[in-house]
């Protein structure tokens, strides 16, 4: 069975800092994993989709990396921002016919000014 | 294009009442799924359709739950009875097909007395 795990759960960091975030997978049989920002009282935007074949993608000040085998991905954010406050969230999508996507806790950042 | 539309926003009800969540998704879009998300936790899904047949219901709770979509266009899904544990918050997510990226609504939150 597929367990996502996000660490760590809540970080707090000052202004233009750069950071990791960390999630892990138990199965590497994934099509392929994506990363998530929620605002308080929102849904789920994508930031990041990176396919099982690939190994990073990046966004702007966002560069997301896939180790397979290992079972990890890291989402770096350059020069944070207090407007990037929010929960990340990773998810994986096992291979089959479904796209079903299984997600982690989510980690609570806080940047502050 | 306008995003999934959930409603209503809030919903509060007592213990063993039933309730229901509506979602419209994108226009055109085939893939339907509807996600739990308690709060700490990651969503869960708990239905996916492919048009208005179900591709996944595995961890619907079927004695008490059930969704539709009649139409392969507008979705509904209904708890009853309703226990304390169901308290959480109810996502909607919709995609082009199978293989696509999943765009979320904003949610219904829903809490249990």
């Amino acid at each position: 069975k597929q367990e996502v795990t996000q660490i760590p759960a809540a970080l707090s960091v000052p202004e233009g800092e750069n950071l990791v975030l960390n999630c892990s997978f138990t199965d590497s049989a994934i099509y392929n994993l994506q990363w998530f920002r929620q605002d308080p009282g929102k849904g789920l935007t994508s930031l990041l989709l990176i396919q099982s074949s690939q190994r990073e993608q990046t966004s702007g000040r966002l560069n997301a990396s896939l180790d397979k085998s290992s079972g990890r991905s890291t989402l770096y954010i350059a020069a944070s921002q207090p407007g990037d406050s929010a929960t990340y969230l990773c998810a994986v999508r096992p291979g089959g016919a479904t796209n079903k996507l299984i997600f982690g806790t989510g980690t609570l950042l806080a940047v502050q000014p | 294009e306008a995003g999934v539309a959930q409603s209503p926003r809030y919903k509060i009800i007592e213990k063993r009442q039933s309730v229901a969540f509506w979602c419209n998704p994108i226009s055109g879009h085939a893939t339907l799924y509807w996600y739990q998300q308690i709060l700490g936790q990651g969503p869960k899904l708990l239905i996916q359709f492919q048009n208005n047949g179900v591709v996944d219901d595995s961890q619907l709770p079927k004695d008490r739950f059930s969704a539709e979509r009649l139409k392969g266009v507008d979705s509904t899904l209904k708890i009853q009875p309703a226990k304390l544990e169901d308290s959480a918050v109810y996502l909607c997510a919709s995609s082009l097909g199978l293989a696509q990226p999943q765009h979320f609504g904003d949610g219904t939150r829903l809490s249990i007395l």
